[in-house]
């Protein structure tokens, strides 16, 4: 079975800190990782996708790190602003051939308090 | 550009009612497309998936059903809810042929009384 699991299931902080969240995935068979944020009553937003481990991606205050080897990726939002407050989910990709998918795990639900 | 719409938003439905949920895609063609639920406390769980006009693949038993009546049209059943069935279901589609990059729709969000 695979399984996807992200920490913590969720964080309450303050307007301009900065924040970290993990994501674990089975370290075999890698193809990719991406990274939604998923805000109430929108459509999870893709934020990153990452295939090389080693992979380090940005989007303005927004970056991940991705660690093929030991199976994790990091998501880090620098001086965090109230309009970050959403569920961050990751999702591993199986590749299987004839059946391919995106595996998430229950994600980190963030909220920045003004 | 490509779009996805989901409908209803919301649903109340009594235990034993039947359901219906429909999906369609604009601006792209022959897209594969996928169910999914998250049910409370739980992630988002592959329920179906379709790589074409009646293909339908379901990746959990349940008492939920899928079919793909038109290539851009994707539609979600249930004959009996069940209260486990309540949670919120997300439609998506994937232009890679690959199940690779999927864009999601607005989503349901069902409660079963």
């Amino acid at each position: 079975i695979l399984n996807v699991e992200q920490s913590p299931q969720s964080l309450h902080v303050q307007e301009g800190d900065s924040t970290n969240f993990t994501c674990s995935f089975p370290s075999s068979n890698f193809y990719a990782l991406h990274w939604y944020r998923w805000e109430t009553a929108k459509s999870p937003e893709a934020l990153f996708v990452m295939t090389l481990n080693g992979d380090e991606k940005k989007k303005g205050r927004i970056s991940a790190t991705l660690n093929t080897k030991e199976g994790y990726s990091y998501l880090y939002i620098k001086g965090s602003q109230p309009e970050d407050s959403a569920t961050y989910l990751c999702a591993f990709f199986y590749y299987g051939g004839a059946t391919n998918k995106l595996i998430f795990g229950t994600g980190t639900l963030l909220a920045v308090q003004p | 550009s490509q779009t996805i719409h989901q409908w209803p938003a919301t649903l109340v439905q009594p235990v034993g009612s039947p359901l219906s949920l429909e999906c369609t895609v604009e601006g792209t063609s022959n897209p594969n497309l996928y169910w999914y639920r998250q049910a409370a406390g739980r992630g988002l769980q592959l329920l179906f998936y379709s790589v074409g006009i009646g293909q339908i693949s379901s990746e959990v038993p349940q008492n939920l059903s899928a079919s793909r009546p038109q290539d851009r049209q994707f539609i979600l059943s249930s004959k009996k809810l069940l209260l486990s069935d309540s949670g919120f279901y997300l439609c998506a589609w994937d232009g890679t042929g690959k199940g690779y990059e999927q864009y999601f729709g607005p989503g349901t969000r069902l409660t079963v009384t």
